[in-house]
């Protein structure tokens, strides 16, 4: 069974304090984690697919990593308006003959509050 | 990116009563669409994952009588909670996949279901 568990489950910062957000994961064949922002009372916001071990990507001053057991969402010098619940995911590969794209195992998220 | 929209985003109902929620996908044609469920506080739990034309595939413990999907088009599915009681309250959230399958997700705004 795909299990994802996010740590820390809450984070407060200063504005301008960097930090990590971390992401374990076992899954039975990585198609793509999946990075998301959500707001209170939304739906989840798409950030980042990483694909494979050692791939990067970044947005702002957001930053994904990638390896082959867990994720890290990299945050440098923060903004209040950062404050939200960070969702990580996973996407295992279809079985053989299956059809089962796009089906996602969240983790609980992490929820990053960035104080003036 | 692509625009997946839910409605209504807020509603209330008796018990016992049903309740439909839509889901569209506004500027891509959606193959595989996603119903999630997320409690207070928790994480996105998948219910169901339904394609175009087809019957609903089911999580294990979701009843399939009790939360009916319909995916009658390419660019809509409907969830309607039948004889809704106060412990169906949740924030009921949908995700979209088109045909090519560009590796992002993208998600609805929510509807939240409070029952009475």
């Amino acid at each position: 069974e795909d299990q994802v568990t996010q740590s820390p489950e809450a984070l407060r910062l200063q504005e301008g304090e960097s930090s990590s957000l971390n992401c374990s994961y076992t899954v039975s064949g990585l198609r793509g984690l999946f990075w998301y922002r959500q707001d209170p009372g939304k739906g989840p916001e798409f950030l980042f697919t990483l694909y494979s071990a050692g791939e990067e990507k970044e947005k702002e001053r957001l930053k994904a990593t990638l390896t082959k057991k867990e994720s890290f969402l990299h945050i440098t010098a923060p903004k209040p308006e950062d404050s939200a619940t960070y969702l990580c995911a996973v996407q295992a590969k279809p079985n053989a003959g299956g059809t089962s794209y796009g089906k996602l195992t969240f983790g609980q998220g992490t929820i990053l509050t960035v104080h003036p | 990116g692509a625009v997946v929209s839910q409605h209504p985003s807020r509603v209330i109902c008796k018990s016992g009563t049903s309740v439909k929620i839509e889901c569209r996908s506004l500027d891509f044609q959606a193959t595989t669409m996603f119903w999630y469920r997320q409690f207070p506080k928790q994480s996105l739990m998948l219910m169901a994952t339904s394609n175009e034309g087809s019957k609903a595939t089911y999580e294990q413990g979701v009843e399939k009588d009790k939360f009916l999907i319909n995916h009658a088009s390419l660019t809509l599915s409907t969830l309607t909670v039948t004889s809704a009681h106060p412990e169906d309250s949740s924030f009921y959230i949908c995700s979209a996949t088109d045909r090519a399958y560009t590796g992002e997700l993208f998600f609805g705004e929510g509807s939240r279901l409070t029952v009475l």
